[in-house]
Protein backbone atom coordinates (compact mmCIF):
# COMPACT_ATOMS: atom_id res chain seq x y z
CA UNK A 1 0.00 0.00 0.00
CA UNK A 2 0.67 3.56 -0.12
CA UNK A 3 3.40 5.28 2.58
CA UNK A 4 2.63 9.18 3.35
CA UNK A 5 5.76 10.56 5.06
CA UNK A 6 6.19 13.53 6.37
CA UNK A 7 8.94 15.83 7.89
CA UNK A 8 10.07 17.08 9.99
CA UNK A 9 8.09 15.17 12.88
CA UNK A 10 8.40 18.78 14.88
CA UNK A 11 9.10 22.04 14.65
CA UNK A 12 9.06 24.89 16.89
CA UNK A 13 8.86 28.19 15.49
CA UNK A 14 9.03 31.97 17.10
CA UNK A 15 6.02 34.36 16.17
CA UNK A 16 6.48 35.31 12.48
CA UNK A 17 9.00 33.03 11.38
CA UNK A 18 8.62 31.04 8.00
CA UNK A 19 8.30 27.46 7.47
CA UNK A 20 7.83 24.68 5.08
CA UNK A 21 6.71 21.47 5.85
CA UNK A 22 6.91 18.08 3.05
CA UNK A 23 5.08 15.10 2.50
CA UNK A 24 6.40 12.77 0.42
CA UNK A 25 4.17 9.91 -0.89
CA UNK A 26 5.45 6.12 -2.05
CA UNK A 27 3.29 5.77 -5.48
CA UNK A 28 1.59 8.00 -7.87
CA UNK A 29 -2.02 9.76 -6.34
CA UNK A 30 -4.28 11.01 -7.65
CA UNK A 31 -5.55 13.43 -4.42
CA UNK A 32 -3.64 14.59 -1.79
CA UNK A 33 -4.91 16.93 1.28
CA UNK A 34 -3.51 18.82 3.74
CA UNK A 35 -5.32 19.13 7.29
CA UNK A 36 -4.20 21.22 10.80
CA UNK A 37 -5.30 19.52 13.84
CA UNK A 38 -6.16 22.14 16.13
CA UNK A 39 -4.95 22.14 20.27
CA UNK A 40 -8.49 21.19 20.55
CA UNK A 41 -8.22 18.01 18.36
CA UNK A 42 -10.31 19.12 15.49
CA UNK A 43 -9.29 18.43 12.05
CA UNK A 44 -9.48 21.31 9.79
CA UNK A 45 -8.82 21.19 6.00
CA UNK A 46 -6.76 23.03 4.77
CA UNK A 47 -5.72 22.50 1.16
CA UNK A 48 -7.21 20.05 -1.68
CA UNK A 49 -3.86 19.72 -4.12
CA UNK A 50 -3.63 16.95 -6.35
CA UNK A 51 -1.35 18.56 -8.11
CA UNK A 52 -0.11 22.18 -8.84
CA UNK A 53 0.42 25.81 -6.21
CA UNK A 54 -2.77 26.98 -4.26
CA UNK A 55 -3.04 29.83 -2.05
CA UNK A 56 -5.03 31.16 0.95
CA UNK A 57 -3.89 33.59 3.20
CA UNK A 58 -0.79 32.82 5.32
CA UNK A 59 -0.75 29.30 3.72
CA UNK A 60 0.19 28.03 0.40
CA UNK A 61 1.21 24.64 -0.42
CA UNK A 62 2.50 22.95 -3.69
CA UNK A 63 2.21 19.41 -4.94
CA UNK A 64 4.57 18.07 -7.57
CA UNK A 65 2.85 14.66 -8.69
CA UNK A 66 5.35 13.32 -10.67
CA UNK A 67 7.83 13.73 -7.88
CA UNK A 68 6.02 12.45 -5.44
CA UNK A 69 6.07 15.35 -3.09
CA UNK A 70 4.15 17.97 -2.00
CA UNK A 71 5.11 21.23 0.42
CA UNK A 72 2.82 23.45 3.17
CA UNK A 73 4.77 27.05 3.41
CA UNK A 74 3.58 29.05 6.39
CA UNK A 75 4.31 32.27 6.19
CA UNK A 76 4.24 34.91 9.22
CA UNK A 77 3.68 31.67 11.90
CA UNK A 78 1.15 32.82 14.54
CA UNK A 79 0.53 31.25 17.45
CA UNK A 80 -2.82 30.00 16.47
CA UNK A 81 -1.42 28.09 13.91
CA UNK A 82 0.37 25.43 16.52
CA UNK A 83 -1.05 22.10 16.25
CA UNK A 84 -0.52 19.35 14.46
CA UNK A 85 0.02 18.97 10.29
CA UNK A 86 -1.53 15.91 8.42
CA UNK A 87 -1.26 14.91 4.43
CA UNK A 88 -3.57 12.21 3.10
CA UNK A 89 -3.11 10.82 -0.21
CA UNK A 90 -5.99 7.81 -1.52
CA UNK A 91 -3.94 4.85 -1.65
CA UNK A 92 -4.16 3.89 -5.31
CA UNK A 93 -7.10 1.61 -6.71
CA UNK A 94 -8.99 1.82 -3.50
CA UNK A 95 -11.08 4.41 -1.47
CA UNK A 96 -8.96 4.57 1.41
CA UNK A 97 -7.02 7.58 2.19
CA UNK A 98 -3.89 7.43 4.33
CA UNK A 99 -2.49 9.51 6.21
CA UNK A 100 0.87 10.65 7.20
CA UNK A 101 2.26 10.92 10.84
CA UNK A 102 1.92 14.81 11.17
CA UNK A 103 4.19 17.42 12.25
CA UNK A 104 3.74 18.97 15.41
CA UNK A 105 3.94 22.52 15.13
CA UNK A 106 4.44 24.85 17.90
CA UNK A 107 4.49 28.39 17.91
CA UNK A 108 5.63 30.67 20.58
CA UNK A 109 4.78 33.88 21.21
CA UNK B 1 -18.26 23.76 11.19
CA UNK B 2 -17.27 20.99 8.26
CA UNK B 3 -21.28 19.67 8.26
CA UNK B 4 -19.68 16.54 9.66
CA UNK B 5 -22.09 15.49 12.99
CA UNK B 6 -20.93 12.71 15.37
CA UNK B 7 -22.16 11.79 18.34
CA UNK B 8 -21.77 11.76 21.59
CA UNK B 9 -18.56 14.20 21.95
CA UNK B 10 -17.50 12.68 24.98
CA UNK B 11 -17.67 8.99 26.02
CA UNK B 12 -16.95 7.22 29.35
CA UNK B 13 -17.48 3.45 30.01
CA UNK B 14 -16.10 0.53 31.30
CA UNK B 15 -13.90 -1.97 29.95
CA UNK B 16 -15.90 -4.77 28.96
CA UNK B 17 -19.03 -3.10 27.62
CA UNK B 18 -19.99 -1.98 24.65
CA UNK B 19 -20.70 1.24 22.61
CA UNK B 20 -22.01 2.69 19.69
CA UNK B 21 -20.64 5.85 18.19
CA UNK B 22 -22.99 7.89 15.66
CA UNK B 23 -22.32 9.92 12.80
CA UNK B 24 -24.28 11.98 10.28
CA UNK B 25 -22.09 13.28 7.14
CA UNK B 26 -22.62 16.21 5.22
CA UNK B 27 -25.51 17.23 3.18
CA UNK B 28 -25.06 15.27 -0.37
CA UNK B 29 -22.29 13.16 0.81
CA UNK B 30 -22.38 9.62 0.10
CA UNK B 31 -19.07 8.23 1.31
CA UNK B 32 -18.95 7.61 5.44
CA UNK B 33 -14.79 7.03 7.05
CA UNK B 34 -14.25 5.89 10.62
CA UNK B 35 -10.46 6.67 12.14
CA UNK B 36 -9.47 5.99 15.41
CA UNK B 37 -6.42 8.22 17.00
CA UNK B 38 -5.07 7.28 20.23
CA UNK B 39 -2.58 9.42 22.67
CA UNK B 40 -0.04 10.57 20.46
CA UNK B 41 -0.64 8.74 17.30
CA UNK B 42 -1.38 9.41 14.32
CA UNK B 43 -4.53 8.38 12.24
CA UNK B 44 -5.58 5.12 11.42
CA UNK B 45 -7.94 3.98 9.25
CA UNK B 46 -10.84 1.51 9.95
CA UNK B 47 -13.66 1.41 7.50
CA UNK B 48 -15.30 2.91 4.83
CA UNK B 49 -19.09 2.97 3.69
CA UNK B 50 -20.10 4.26 0.08
CA UNK B 51 -23.82 4.41 -0.12
CA UNK B 52 -24.46 1.42 2.30
CA UNK B 53 -21.99 -0.63 1.07
CA UNK B 54 -18.44 -1.25 2.57
CA UNK B 55 -15.76 -0.27 -0.01
CA UNK B 56 -12.42 -0.22 1.94
CA UNK B 57 -11.44 -1.85 5.28
CA UNK B 58 -8.50 -0.68 7.44
CA UNK B 59 -6.96 -2.73 10.81
CA UNK B 60 -10.25 -3.00 12.21
CA UNK B 61 -10.68 -5.02 15.04
CA UNK B 62 -13.08 -8.16 15.04
CA UNK B 63 -14.73 -6.34 18.14
CA UNK B 64 -15.81 -3.34 16.14
CA UNK B 65 -18.02 -3.34 13.40
CA UNK B 66 -19.86 -0.75 11.58
CA UNK B 67 -22.39 -0.38 8.98
CA UNK B 68 -24.06 2.93 6.73
CA UNK B 69 -27.98 3.30 6.79
CA UNK B 70 -30.21 3.83 4.11
CA UNK B 71 -30.03 7.55 5.31
CA UNK B 72 -26.75 7.75 5.03
CA UNK B 73 -25.83 8.22 8.42
CA UNK B 74 -23.30 5.43 10.21
CA UNK B 75 -22.41 4.07 13.63
CA UNK B 76 -19.47 2.38 14.98
CA UNK B 77 -20.02 -0.71 17.35
CA UNK B 78 -16.97 -1.06 19.71
CA UNK B 79 -18.07 -4.46 22.21
CA UNK B 80 -15.56 -6.00 24.86
CA UNK B 81 -14.14 -2.50 25.42
CA UNK B 82 -10.15 -2.52 26.49
CA UNK B 83 -8.32 0.05 28.25
CA UNK B 84 -6.63 0.11 24.56
CA UNK B 85 -9.77 1.11 22.97
CA UNK B 86 -9.62 4.61 24.44
CA UNK B 87 -8.96 7.05 21.63
CA UNK B 88 -10.53 9.87 19.89
CA UNK B 89 -12.81 8.85 16.92
CA UNK B 90 -13.26 10.29 13.83
CA UNK B 91 -16.06 9.97 11.40
CA UNK B 92 -15.47 11.91 7.85
CA UNK B 93 -17.69 12.17 4.73
CA UNK B 94 -17.25 12.78 0.91
CA UNK B 95 -19.17 12.44 -2.08
CA UNK B 96 -17.38 9.93 -3.54
CA UNK B 97 -15.09 7.35 -2.41
CA UNK B 98 -11.33 7.62 -3.27
CA UNK B 99 -11.60 11.29 -4.62
CA UNK B 100 -12.53 14.49 -3.61
CA UNK B 101 -11.89 16.71 -0.43
CA UNK B 102 -13.26 14.81 2.90
CA UNK B 103 -14.40 16.44 5.72
CA UNK B 104 -14.26 15.12 9.35
CA UNK B 105 -16.44 15.41 12.32
CA UNK B 106 -14.86 16.81 15.65
CA UNK B 107 -14.79 13.31 16.77
CA UNK B 108 -15.70 11.22 20.01
CA UNK B 109 -13.24 11.24 22.71
CA UNK B 110 -13.62 7.51 24.35
CA UNK B 111 -12.22 6.82 27.62
CA UNK B 112 -12.67 3.06 28.79
CA UNK B 113 -11.90 2.97 32.23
Amino acid sequence: GIQVEQSPPDLILQEGANSTLRCNFSDSVNNLQWFHQNPWGQLINLFYIPSGTKQNGRLSATTVATERYSLLYISSSQTTDSGVYFCAAYQGGSEKLVFGKGTKLTVNP
Amino acid sequence: DSGVTQTPKHLITATGQRVTLRCSPRSGDLSVYWYQQSLDQGLQFLIQYYNGEERAKGNILERFSAQQFPDLHSELNLSSLELGDSALYFCASSVAGGTGVIFFGQGTRLTVV
